[in-house]
């Protein structure tokens, strides 16, 4: 168990450029998780996955927010047409099972996005 | 809808003094409440969950944390505090019966003096 993991940790992107970002869950984790962090403010639930299912993307910040997990393991995150206010950390998290009072969401480091 | 509010975006502590984080929630049906601590360049990290089971629910590193459901609280509390405590502190809610996504709080950083 290596732990949830993030690439890249960091990235600088000009207004306007397209972004991935790769999330790589615990092994065998079905919930997979993303989230948005600004300075000074907690996690900010973006969309979620249970295996290969996108079960909520309505709270995707707008339609330039895109997210895949094609076989069921790792994710990318997309945002296209990048603003500055897109400026953020990005984190993903993991859960072993299909969610209830047992469940616990284990977090990877963030990817750190600066718009410049 | 679920919300949390954290009272105090920061709360400093010498080394050996009580330490009280505070998190009030409002929610419309019985909630789960989490505690989650952040360290710099580190993801979030569980501390502690209540999931309607016993009121005061003891997490890792020494912290506890109790449900009041007349206040609407969820305060974390640790009876000595350490260096190591020094971080960013998350509160959480989610509903039960739903997709059990939390809302967070905005955090409250621990400064501990020496």
């Amino acid at each position: 168990d290596t732990g949830v993991s993030q690439n890249p940790r960091h990235k600088i992107t000009k207004r306007g450029q397209n972004v991935t970002f790769r999330c790589d869950p615990i092994s065998e984790h079905n919930r997979l998780y993303w989230y948005r962090q600004t300075l000074g403010q907690g996690p900010e639930f973006l969309t979620y996955f249970q295996n290969e299912a996108q079960l909520e993307k309505s709270r995707l910040l707008s339609d330039r927010f895109s997210a895949e997990r094609p076989k069921g393991s790792f994710s990318t995150l997309e945002i296209q047409r990048t603003e500055q206010g897109d400026s953020a950390m990005y984190l993903c998290a993991s859960s072993p099972w299909g969610g209830g009072p047992t469940d616990t969401q284990y977090f990877g480091p963030g990817t750190r996005l600066t718009v410049l | 809808a679920q919300s949390v509010t954290q009272l105090g975006s920061h709360v400093s502590v010498s080394e050996g003094a009580l330490v009280l984080l505070r998190c009030n929630y409002s929610s419309s049906v019985p909630p789960y409440l989490f505690w989650y601590v952040q360290y710099p360049n580190q993801g979030l990290q569980l501390l502690l969950k209540y999931t309607s089971a016993a009121t005061l629910v003891k997490g890792i590193n020494g912290f506890e944390a109790e449900f009041k459901k007349s206040e609407t609280s969820f305060h974390l509390t640790k009876p000595s505090a350490h260096m190591s405590d020094a971080a960013e502190y998350f509160c959480a809610v989610s509903e039960p019966g739903g997709s059990y996504i939390p809302t967070f709080g905005r955090g409250t950083s621990l400064i501990v003096h020496p």
